[in-house]
């Protein structure tokens, strides 16, 4: 099936620093979703992104979904604690199944 | 609206018994989902519905049944837990290949 590898699987930061999450898959992706999981909560969705090289931006946030298709970023600038949790991407195997990856869980030290 | 409600939130078994997980949503979405999440591997498909009537299986399918009683409802049942299946077990609903919302979880002990 699909692979979608996440990497770092941690990150510490001190608050103020900025943190990258990465989603690398082996085949061109249709479309890719990230979502974000707080301690104890469920994944929220975050946003989509479908075009070649399509950067979107909310607030602290950017996301970038590479040329090729097969490779995603999510960046935060100067991280607070509120940043704190799990953040999955996600993408539709050759089932149509979505496929998430393992997740980078951040945490924000004051 | 009250979105995505599972129940129960915690459950404690016995290896050997069974249980049913519920889930209903009101957003009158077409597809619904059951994954488990378990330490540093995500979020793995257990089961999905794309529309009432029908269910598929998703990655990590053995040990489970499922029913779509409606559109609005998709159980999960476990019919002889094992301690494999100690997790956290999350339904989504969702329009098809479009974002999927969550509902807050169900923690689940097989001992």
């Amino acid at each position: 099936g699909q692979q979608v590898m996440q990497i770092p699987q941690y990150q510490h930061v001190q608050e103020g620093e900025d943190f990258t999450t990465y989603c690398n898959s082996s085949t061109t992706l249709s479309n890719i979703q990230w979502y974000k999981q707080r301690p104890g909560g469920h994944p929220v969705f975050l946003i989509q992104l479908v075009k070649s090289g399509e950067v979107k931006k909310q607030k602290r946030l950017t996301f970038q979904f590479g040329e090729a298709k097969k490779n995603s970023s999510l960046h935060i600038t100067a991280t607070q604690t509120t940043d704190v949790g799990t953040y999955f991407c996600a993408v539709l195997d050759r089932n149509n199944d979505m496929r998430f990856g393992a997740g980078t869980r951040l945490t924000v030290k004051p | 609206n009250a979105g995505v409600t599972q129940t129960p939130k915690f459950q404690v078994l016995k290896t050997g018994q069974s249980m049913t997980l519920q889930c209903a949503q009101d957003m009158n979405h077409n597809s619904m989902y059951w994954y488990r999440q378990d330490p540093g591997m995500g979020l793995r498909l257990i089961y999905y519905s794309a529309s009432e009537g029908t269910t598929d299986k998703g990655e990590v399918p053995n040990g489970y049944n499922v029913s779509r009683l409606n559109k609005r409802e998709f159980s999960l049942r476990l019919e002889s837990a094992a301690p494999s299946q100690t997790s956290v077990y999350f339904c989504a609903s969702g329009r098809s290949n479009q974002p999927q919302h969550f509902g807050d979880g169900t923690r689940l002990s097989i001992l």
